[in-house]
């Protein structure tokens, strides 16, 4: 099993549709968990923190739930620039501060 | 601000040939990584040096070695390319709990 399960999609949706994606992971060793986005096999940018309180940025919404180990992130009013590959990453907690990645979900947003 | 400089961009390399990828960051980090990522998958951990002087196995070390140089640098090492370690390499770097900011990448291709 890995550490870090993600759903690889693809989502397509129209533009201006809600979509929410899920993450779950298996070490709870996990301090720091992020969602980032990936574009056409470009570099990984930081899409937003995930904080047990929930947080949100704008049209995006991102959850943590400790006791299941879940982590959700949730796009509203949905743009073709949101056309992507979202990442779900776990930090270790532990002395390492290893970085773990999901293998994504792909999201197409279309006209 | 230049965050992390990887090079070269793109390498093409004859099997059983010899190539060093270097990274270096600019933002004081302590933890530094390299992953790979081959077509249709995630980014999976080759190495990582959570400080100066340590470094440690990832998911997928076999056929590289890594030096951490000092706190700025970490490279990786191909001693013998083989065609199966044709991918696209990222070097990360990130503090602690914090969130890790990636390099362009380096497209690996090996004949």
């Amino acid at each position: 099993r890995k550490e870090v399960e993600q759903d690889p999609g693809p989502f397509n949706v129209p533009e201006g549709a809600t979509v929410a994606f899920n993450c779950t992971y298996s070490n709870s060793a996990s301090q720091s968990f992020f969602w980032y986005r990936q574009d056409c096999r470009k570099e990984p940018k930081l899409l937003m923190s995930v904080y047990s309180s929930g947080n949100e940025d704008g049209r995006f919404t991102a959850q943590l739930n400790r006791a299941s180990q879940y982590i959700s992130l949730l796009i509203r009013d949905s743009k073709l620039s949101d056309s992507a590959t979202y990442l779900c990453v776990v930090k270790r907690g532990d002395s390492s501060y290893k970085l773990i990645f999901g293998s994504g979900t792909r999201l197409l947003v279309r006209p | 601000n230049a965050g992390v400089t990887q090079t070269p961009k793109f390498q093409v390399l004859k099997t059983g040939q010899s190539m060093t990828l270097q990274c270096a960051q600019d933002m004081n980090h302590n933890s530094m990584y390299w992953y790979r990522q081959d077509p249709g998958m995630g980014l999976r951990l080759i190495y990582y040096s959570a400080s100066e002087g340590t470094t440690d196995k990832g998911e997928v070390p076999n056929g590289y070695n890594v030096s951490r140089l000092n706190k700025r640098e970490f490279s990786l090492r191909l001693e013998s390319a083989a065609p199966s370690q044709t991918s696209v390499y990222f070097c990360a770097s990130s503090e602690r709990r914090d969130t890790a900011f990636f390099g362009q990448g380096t497209r690996l291709t090996v004949v």
